[in-house]
């Protein structure tokens, strides 16, 4: 059983243009989050999702990010324009069950030159 | 406002002892807290989970206490080695926006010496 997958590991993008991180979770797991990591920063909450649902996108920012769970195929983080704040570690994590445990992805690093 | 601490500052201990590490949380009431161990460029790994009406959880060398009066839980690791060293993260449940999510504390790192 393959732990969540996350691609690309490492991802460079200039100023303005899209960023595209995808996800896809243990076999069995309905329910992603995502997280975003800066050094020295703990793991900040972004979105859950469901399949085909976002439940809870408090921790996105309004402008800019968007995130997808489709019925088929990775769940994924879209980040348009990007700016150099963007730059961080972008953890996704599953769980079979909302209150489950949740099994993390390796991380998609991304860097706005 | 809710806040989750961890103490940021690296815990140095000599390899055999017990590592001791604190989570303390204000304006939560999490039905559950969670350690997670996180090594550098790599993701979180899930350890252990309690919940609200149990005081202690084991597993192999690694022990949790939860106290919800104190607010606070400690993570220790007996028997320490030099593979424990990571660092530490807890993570409490949050349903501030009426859906169970984690926050995560910043985390403490652990350093075994040999």
């Amino acid at each position: 059983n393959a732990g969540v997958m996350q691609n690309p590991r490492h991802l460079v993008r200039r100023r303005g243009q899209e960023a595209r991180l995808r996800c896809s979770p243990m076999k069995g797991h309905s329910h992603v989050y995502w997280y975003r990591q800066l050094p020295e920063e703990g793991l900040k909450f972004m979105v859950y999702l469901q399949k085909e649902n976002i439940i809870d996108e408090s921790g996105m920012p309004k402008e800019r990010f968007s995130a997808e769970f489709p019925k088929e195929g990775p769940s994924i983080l879209r980040i348009q324009q990007v700016v150099r704040g963007d730059s961080a570690a972008y953890f996704c994590a599953s769980s079979p069950n909302s209150g489950d445990s949740a099994f993390f992805g390796q991380g998609t690093r991304l860097t706005v030159v | 406002s809710q806040k989750i601490e961890q103490n940021s500052e690296a815990l140095n201990i000599q390899e055999g002892k017990t590592a001791t590490l604190t989570c303390n949380y204000t304006n939560y009431s999490p039905a559950y807290l969670q350690w997670y161990r996180q090594d550098p460029g790599r993701g979180p790994v899930f350890l252990l989970l309690i919940r609200e009406n149990e005081k202690e959880k084991r597993k192999e060398r690694l022990k949790v206490t939860f106290d919800t009066t104190l607010k606070q839980s400690l993570f220790h690791i007996t028997a320490s080695q030099p593979a424990d060293s990571a660092t530490y993260l807890c993570a409490l449940e949050n349903t501030e926006s009426g859906y169970s999510t984690l926050t995560f504390g910043k985390g403490t790192m652990l350093l075994v010496s040999p």
